[in-house]
């Protein structure tokens, strides 16, 4: 069955440093997304992305937060500068079109801790 | 979309059926009921959805009422794999649809 492949799956970082999360969505999806998970809290939702560009962002997605699709294949999210309250699961999605028919698939995660 | 209430825990046995509910009474016309599962901090997992017929798949059944103000997701013989937290999610599904995720039922199957 097709996956949504994230990597790195643990990402130390320090307080201030940028880091890039990746990850290949199934190839024929079309609407991208990345949620998180702060430890004990709800799923979140940051960003959604469709055709080159975002089509819907929360408040949690600040002037910090960015996203791109650079090769056709990969979705990146890119956290400038890096704070403590960043740490959280962060999770990528994707959906093959707009018919309510089609569920997420998402991917397994990347644990972002920021000391 | 659509505000739901489930359960904060429920317990079932192996091989029983787990049956979980949610409240959605403020549900439009042209909202449907998601079902999705997180499996201990995993990425959450689709498991069915529904408007106002009942469905069901390989995964589990939906019963959802005739007033729509609720619904009943069914795991017909829970398994130990089965323990997770599950969410019951309103909306329309559209293009700019995204899922607005609550606390959830975390389902234990006990052996």
């Amino acid at each position: 069955e097709p996956e949504v492949t994230q990597t790195p799956s643990h990402q130390v970082t320090q307080m201030g440093q940028e880091v890039i999360l990746r990850c290949v969505p199934i190839s024929n999806h079309l609407y991208f997304y990345w949620y998180r998970q702060i430890l004990g809290q709800k799923v979140e939702f940051l960003v959604s992305f469709y055709n080159n560009e975002i089509s819907e962002k929360s408040e949690i997605f600040d002037d910090q937060f960015s996203v791109e699709r650079p090769d056709g294949s990969n979705f990146t999210l890119k956290i400038r500068s890096t704070k403590l309250e960043d740490s959280a699961m962060y999770f990528c999605a994707s959906r093959p079109g707009q018919r309510v028919n089609y569920g997420y698939t998402f991917g397994s995660g990347t644990r972002l801790t920021v000391v | 979309d659509a505000k739901t209430t489930q359960p904060t825990s429920m317990d079932c046995a192996e091989g029983r059926a787990a049956n979980l509910p949610c409240n959605h009474s403020t549900i439009s016309g042209n909202e449907y009921v998601y079902w999705y599962r997180q499996i201990h901090s995993q990425g959450p997992q689709y498991i069915i959805h529904g408007l106002k017929n009942n469905e069901t798949n390989e995964m589990a059944s939906l019963i959802i009422t005739e007033d729509r103000k609720s619904s009943t997701l069914i795991l017909p013989h829970a398994t130990l794999r089965d323990t997770a937290v599950y969410y019951c999610i309103g909306g329309d599904g559209g293009s700019n649809y995204k899922l607005t995720f609550g606390k959830g039922t975390l389902l234990t199957v006990n052996p």
